[in-house]
């Protein structure tokens, strides 16, 4: 099975901020990543598909890149709503795998 | 408008079986994979399973393989999940998700979720 890495597993920022999240793949997965938000106690939301794809409604602030071993999920200015765990998956080969999440939280 | 909506969570024993549903509605049910993720209490999300359109094809974790039965019903646009000899660890909020395409593994992710339901495996 492919493992997903990311990193970090948790940070603070502040509003306003740049925020880069990593996930990196045990083998090649060529664009086949998603990211997805999720709230305590909510559902996970779509963010990005095929590893750049903004899901339609998503703010632009959000953005995904990367193919092969390295993805990256940024959020250009990190706003009060945005404060979430975010998760990668994959796509390419089954089990479609997550990674661990990522905590965002509040300096 | 795209719906998922599961039901059929609840307390069931270890070693009892329970089947849970999702009911679609919004979109060409027929046409796409449908898969179930879960998240145990204050943990990550797990996937668990898909099946393709036509219900010919399935996959399922490791961790399930041989105890959980996906499958759907086309005419009613629902899709199920029977659990059988469920486990402790199986505790978890089950959520159904759908492929964004035919297929999941023509990429694209899942663009719509359900609300979760949660079964709690406990004697």
């Amino acid at each position: 099975a492919i493992q997903l890495t990311q990193s970090p597993s948790s940070l603070s920022a502040s509003v306003g901020d740049r925020v880069t999240i990593t996930c990196r793949a045990s083998q090649g997965i060529s664009s086949a990543l998603a990211w997805y938000q999720q709230k305590a106690g909510n559902a996970p939301k779509p963010l990005i598909y095929d590893a750049s794809s903004l899901e339609s409604g998503v703010p632009s602030r959000f953005s995904g890149s990367g193919s092969g071993t390295d993805f990256t999920l940024t959020i250009s200015s990190l706003q009060p709503e945005d404060f979430a765990t975010y998760y990668c998956q994959q796509f390419n080969s089954y089990p479609f795998t997550f990674g661990p999440g990522t905590k965002v939280d509040i300096k | 408008e795209v719906q998922l909506l599961e039901s059929g969570g609840g307390l069931v024993q270890p070693g009892g079986s329970l089947r849970l549903s999702c009911a679609a509605s919004g979109f060409a049910f027929a046409t796409h994979a449908m898969s179930w993720v879960r998240q145990a209490p204050g943990k990550g999300l797990e996937w668990v399973s898909v099946i393709n359109g036509a219900a010919d094809t399935t996959f399922y974790a490791d961790s399930v393989e041989g105890r959980f039965t996906i499958s759907r019903d086309n005419s009613k646009s629902t899709l199920y999940m029977q659990m059988d000899s469920p486990r402790a660890e199986d505790t978890a909020v089950y959520y159904c998700a759908k492929c964004r395409r035919t297929s999941c593994q023509m990429g694209g992710g899942f663009d719509f979720w359900g609300q979760g339901t949660l079964v709690t495996v406990s004697s």
